[in-house]
């Protein structure tokens, strides 16, 4: 079993409907990352938290703690949304980051 | 501010050649890191550098890769002898200390033939 799991891997959506993405984790973490990544292109990080919730722009980001799981969500999705959205989470053991597979999403017109 | 800088965006060689890419960090940023990513897959951690020192190289092959971080800056990741295998996009990331948020290039795609 991964030790980060995402789902769902892949996801489609019509352009203005809200979008979740779900990262669980199975170690303790002092971080948890989520990053985009659009085809043939780097990547970009998006949010970095450790509790709570992260506002910027149409993207929220939210963490639990206790659950160990986080939820990436996009508000009035785009075209220009679709990319893989990756969660990374640092072990608070080993000080290593430890990637999701990604979400592939694809938003349509 | 500048973001992280890479170089070449694109290389393709044959097997057994050798190749080096690049990066510079954005300035002040102590932690560096190197990372694979094959196409479909995640990064792979290959190297990471806090200031010049290295911290984890655990998972860089080291019979054929290798990577310096001179003076604490700028970076270089070599790849010698290549295999078809080592083709994939190599990635430079830093942060501005060890736990924190990071930064990526636009990364380095390297096809063997």
């Amino acid at each position: 079993k991964n030790e980060v799991e995402q789902s769902p891997q892949n996801l489609t959506a019509q352009e203005g409907e809200f979008i979740t993405i779900n990262c669980s984790y199975s170690v303790g973490i002092s971080a948890l990352h989520w990053l985009q990544q659009h085809p043939g292109g780097g990547i970009v990080s998006l949010f970095m938290l450790s509790s709570g919730k992260k506002k910027h722009g149409r993207l929220i980001a939210t963490i639990n703690i206790q659950e160990k799981h986080s939820s990436l969500h996009i508000t009035a999705s785009h075209p220009r949304d679709s990319a893989v959205y990756i969660c990374a989470v640092r072990s608070y053991n080993t000080d290593k980051l430890i990637f999701g597979t990604g979400t592939r999403l694809q938003v349509f017109p | 501010e500048a973001g992280v800088a890479q170089s070449p965006r694109y290389k393709i060689i044959e097997k057994r050649q050798s190749v080096a890419f690049w990066c510079n960090p954005i300035s002040g940023h102590a932690t560096l890191y190197w990372y694979q990513q094959i196409l479909g897959q995640g990064p792979k951690l290959l190297i990471q550098f806090q200031n010049n020192g290295v911290v984890d190289d655990s998972q860089l092959p080291k019979d054929r890769f290798s990577a310096e971080r001179l003076k604490g800056v700028d970076s270089t990741l070599k790849i010698q002898p290549a295999k078809l295998e080592d083709s994939a996009v190599y990635l430079c990331a830093s942060s501005l200390r060890r736990v924190g948020e990071l930064f990526f290039g636009e990364g380095s795609r390297l096809t063997v033939l």
